[in-house]
């Protein structure tokens, strides 16, 4: 029961090159999101897709772009990459209905030099 | 912006101790709020969603009541063991829109 899948794991990347974190589940979900980790500031909403074809923006989106290619996947995309985007990414599905849990993937640290 | 707020930052408590938590958010266009448990090198876990002022939740030694009105939550850990250290976090979900706010967390360390 594989869940949530994040990759790559981890990447290190030059300041200007693009990557882009693939995420794909498997529960059937309509809802994922896409978080970046950093100390002290808990879990920040980079950008999220109530459902397939649809997606808006959340706390923090700039410098991001992202695509639900389809009900299962749901891709990050850094077209310039930062020093500032060194980071841990959370890729999450969300259990659909009113009660409905989040369930992460593993992360994705990412280092830009 | 919405602005989720966790207090404390931090916690140590002996093996034994009972504890709490608080979540602080906006008190109007609520739609639910989220408990996750997340350990080190792992990725979080849901504890509860709550969605209806007054809820109370529980499982095992962990609780976690809702007053949607006043905007916050509180999360009871009873009898604190040290496989309780974790970082907890709370999600706030706005409207219908899907989206979900966390806090900064509030990370517990339990001696023994």
């Amino acid at each position: 029961n594989a869940g949530v899948t994040q990759t790559p794991k981890f990447q290190v990347l030059k300041t200007g090159q693009s990557m882009t974190l693939q995420c794909a589940q498997d529960m059937n979900h309509n809802s994922m999101y896409w978080y970046r980790q950093d100390p002290g500031m808990g879990l920040r909403l980079i950008y999220y897709s109530a459902s397939e074809g649809t997606t808006d923006k959340g706390e923090v989106p700039n410098g991001y772009n992202v695509s639900r290619l389809n009900k299962r996947e749901f891709s990050l995309r850094l077209e310039s990459a930062a020093p500032s985007q060194t980071s841990v990414y959370f890729c999450a599905s969300k259990r659909d209905g009113l009660t409905g849990e989040l369930f992460f993937g593993e992360g994705s640290r990412l280092t830009v030099l | 912006i919405l602005n989720v707020e966790q207090s404390p930052q931090s916690l140590h408590v002996q093996e034994g101790d009972s504890t709490n938590f608080t979540c602080s958010f906006p008190s109007s266009n609520f739609y639910a709020l989220h408990w996750y448990r997340w350990e080190t090198a792992k990725s979080p876990e849901a504890l509860f969603v709550m969605t209806l002022n007054g809820d109370e939740k529980k499982k095992g030694r962990i609780s976690a009541t809702l007053n949607t009105k006043e905007g916050y939550s509180y999360l009871y850990i009873k009898g604190s063991q040290p496989e309780d250290s974790a970082t907890y976090l709370c999600a706030f979900g706005s409207g219908n829109t899907g989206k979900l706010i966390f806090g900064q967390g509030t990370t517990l360390q339990v001696k023994p």
